[in-house]
């Protein structure tokens, strides 16, 4: 089975902090993104990586970056939380196969609070 | 992609097969049609895809119709672990598979014991 572990279930944090979401996977995946999940919004991609040192902005990239340093590790980083980046922060990983069609897999969530 | 219409809740007693219906009535010929079910406080769940044909894994069916307008996911002996909201999804193949996936409201599923 695919696994896609989170550092954290909750996170609380305070305005101005640097924050850093860690989440790592198993399976060899190519493709790795960030995404947040607000009430009425849905799901919306921040990042994704394709490969080590790759990244691509999503639809919200502002006040976020992200490192993969290591094909199985893509982190998150606020630089400077704000209280509208409370949210539920969740992180995929896929194959990168030439046809597209391979599901996405997700990690349990970051449920991140700032105060 | 095509856009996804779904009921906003379902009930399901539980040991009886839930069958969860998605209209994609614009779905083009290269979308494929997926289901995620996510349960409260946890990450979305992959459950199953296809294209045109019927397709089952350990966990469901999915029935796609001929004209490939509708689907149902079929949940065969539904157990109070099933409760969760199930998100219907219609994407496009053939970008390696890094495109951004976009959930609609989706289907909050009971099950009732």
């Amino acid at each position: 089975d695919v696994k896609v572990t989170q550092s954290s279930r909750y996170l609380v944090k305070r305005t101005g902090e640097k924050v850093f979401l860690e989440c790592v996977q198993d399976m060899d995946h190519e493709n790795m993104f960030w995404y947040r999940q607000d009430p009425g919004l849905g799901l919306r991609l921040i990042y994704f990586s394709y490969d080590v040192k790759m990244k691509e902005k999503g639809d919200i990239p502002e006040g976020y970056s992200v490192s993969r340093e290591k094909k199985e590790r893509f982190s998150l980083i606020l630089e400077s939380a704000s209280t509208n980046q409370t949210s539920m922060y969740l992180c995929a990983s896929s194959p990168l196969v030439d046809g597209g069609n391979q599901p996405q897999h997700f990690g349990d969530g970051t449920r991140l609070s700032i105060l | 992609d095509a856009k996804t219409t779904q009921p906003p809740s379902m009930d399901c007693a539980e040991g009886r097969a839930a069958n969860l219906p998605c209209n994609h009535s614009t779905i083009s010929g290269n979308e494929y049609v997926y289901w995620y079910r996510q349960i409260h406080s946890q990450g979305p769940q992959y459950i199953i895809h296809g294209l045109k044909n019927n397709e089952t894994n350990e966990m469901a069916s999915l029935i796609i119709t001929e004209d490939r307008k509708s689907s149902t996911l079929i949940l065969p002996h539904a157990t109070l672990r099933d409760t969760a909201v199930y998100y219907c999804i219609v994407r496009v193949g053939g970008n390696f598979g890094n495109e951004k996936l976009t959930f609609g409201t989706g289907t909050r599923l009971t099950i009732i014991p």
